[in-house]
């Protein structure tokens, strides 16, 4: 158990929707970073927030956004999905910004987008 | 070619064998990060070095950070060890931090 959670756990979605992947961080960690990591593949970072602010962006278009809120708990939210955003996303929640501090992961949110 | 790359990427052993697994990179690091996934996605954070070597029981994590390559070794491996393998290196890339991860390597203890 690493104390980070997510929600939900799968989710099925078609193309052009969007949706809210949800985590919560460890208490008192204040940053978190998403990940998306596809079938038979690494985690690709997506992003990072640190103390509410993006602190770092992977090779995702604008359409991938986040949220960091002060409860730690932090939001990734996907707009007009395509069929390729279907993958792992995973969050990881840590003490220090820029990955300077072990990750700790949460369980990952399996998003099937048809 | 991927900035980081891990060999072998499918490993099957029998229980007990002595089990090494390669992490070779390209860019400039800050810190490496091994970490291990169950089936089902859950990942742990197994070590985080930028130097020299660290060892958690049976794991042993060494990195050359002139020859860029980092291995983890496992010593009298269990077939709960089955799990993948991700080695992830922490670099400066466009003026942000960023966590660069291999693909991954899938191990198979067989009892």
């Amino acid at each position: 158990e690493t104390g980070v959670t997510q929600s939900p756990t799968h989710l099925i979605k078609t193309r052009g929707q969007q949706v809210t992947l949800r985590c919560s961080s460890q208490s008192g960690h204040n940053t978190v970073s998403w990940y998306q990591q596809a079938l038979g593949q690494g985690p690709q970072f997506i992003f990072q927030y640190y103390r509410e602010e993006e602190n770092g962006r992977g090779n995702f278009p604008p359409r991938f956004s986040g949220l960091q809120f002060p409860n730690y708990s932090s939001e990734l939210n996907v707009n007009a999905l395509e069929l390729d955003d279907s993958a792992l996303y995973l969050c990881a929640s840590s003490l220090a910004q820029g990955f300077e501090e072990t990750q700790y992961f949460g369980p990952g949110t399996r998003l099937l987008v048809l | 070619k991927n900035e980081v790359e891990q060999s072998p990427q499918n490993l099957t052993a029998q229980e007990g064998e002595f089990i090494t697994i390669n992490c070779s990179y390209s860019v400039g690091i800050s810190a490496l990060h091994w970490l291990q996934q169950h089936p089902g996605g859950g990942i742990v954070s197994l070590f985080m070095l930028s130097s020299g070597k660290k060892k958690h029981g049976r794991l042993i994590a060494t990195i050359n950070i002139q020859e860029k390559h980092s291995s983890l070794h496992i010593t009298a491996s269990h077939p709960r060890d089955s799990a993948v393998y991700i080695c992830a290196v922490r670099s400066l890339i466009q003026g942000a931090q960023k966590l660069v991860f291999g693909q991954g390597t899938r191990l198979t203890i067989n009892p």
